[in-house]
């Protein structure tokens, strides 16, 4: 069964406390895995597509990293404006295509 | 307009009403999705069209019926919820569905049942 398991479940951190959040998958061959920051009451915005393992993606403090079993999404002296639930969805080859979302994981950073 | 968009943000419904979530997409997208995200779970995949066709029904009940009459718009009307329904509901859009490309989320609609 193709399942996401998001860890830790909340991290925080103090202002440019570089951290790491993991994104552990099993999927039958993968398509494609994405990242999203949701903020309280909204909706999901998205932030990287990562296709094949060794691929790096980067935006501002945010890198998101991918290996055959995991991605990390990597935080570089955060500020408290990065505070948000990380959620991490895999697309599996030969499925419906439909995406398979984890849990989140919620960060605070505090200044 | 731009992105995905939702209406109305906050619905507040009895269990015996009726009522519609509208969700209308501007990126020029082809499929089409609805969610529904609860506390301490993971978003729930609820429909999908692709091409204003359904070609997923997550085994949601029947007093949630989606509507899709063009690749720009999606319905979702609901009658008789349960207050365990209460939820945010989200809107998605992507290029197409199942080939690798990334969806776009509305703001959601916060419905509570009472």
């Amino acid at each position: 069964e193709d399942q996401v398991t998001q860890s830790p479940e909340a991290l925080r951190l103090q202002e440019g406390e570089s951290s790491s959040l993991n994104c552990s998958y099993t999927v039958s061959g993968l398509r494609g895995l994405f990242w999203y920051r949701q903020d309280p009451g909204k909706g999901p915005e998205f932030l990287f597509t990562l296709y094949s393992a060794g691929e790096e993606k980067e935006k501002e403090r945010l890198k998101a990293t991918l290996t055959k079993k995991e991605s990390f999404l990597h935080i570089t002296a955060p500020k408290p404006e990065d505070s948000a639930t990380y959620l991490c969805a895999v697309q599996a080859r030969g499925s419906q295509g439909n995406l398979i979302f984890g849990k989140g994981t919620k960060l605070s950073v505090k200044p | 307009e731009t992105g995905v968009t939702q209406t109305p943000r906050h619905l507040v419904m009895g269990m015996t009403n009726k009522k519609s979530l509208k969700c209308e997409q501007h990126l020029g997208h082809n499929a089409m999705y609805w969610y529904k995200q609860s506390a301490k779970k993971p978003l729930e995949l609820m429909f999908v069209y692709n091409f204003k066709e359904q070609t997923e029904n997550n085994s949601v009940p029947s007093r949630f019926s989606p509507e899709c009459p063009n690749s720009s718009h999606l319905f979702l009307h609901l009658h008789t919820l349960q207050p365990e329904d209460s939820a945010l509901y989200l809107c998605a859009s992507s290029q197409d569905h199942g080939q690798g490309s990334e969806q776009y989320f509305g703001p959601g609609t916060r419905l509570t049942v009472t």
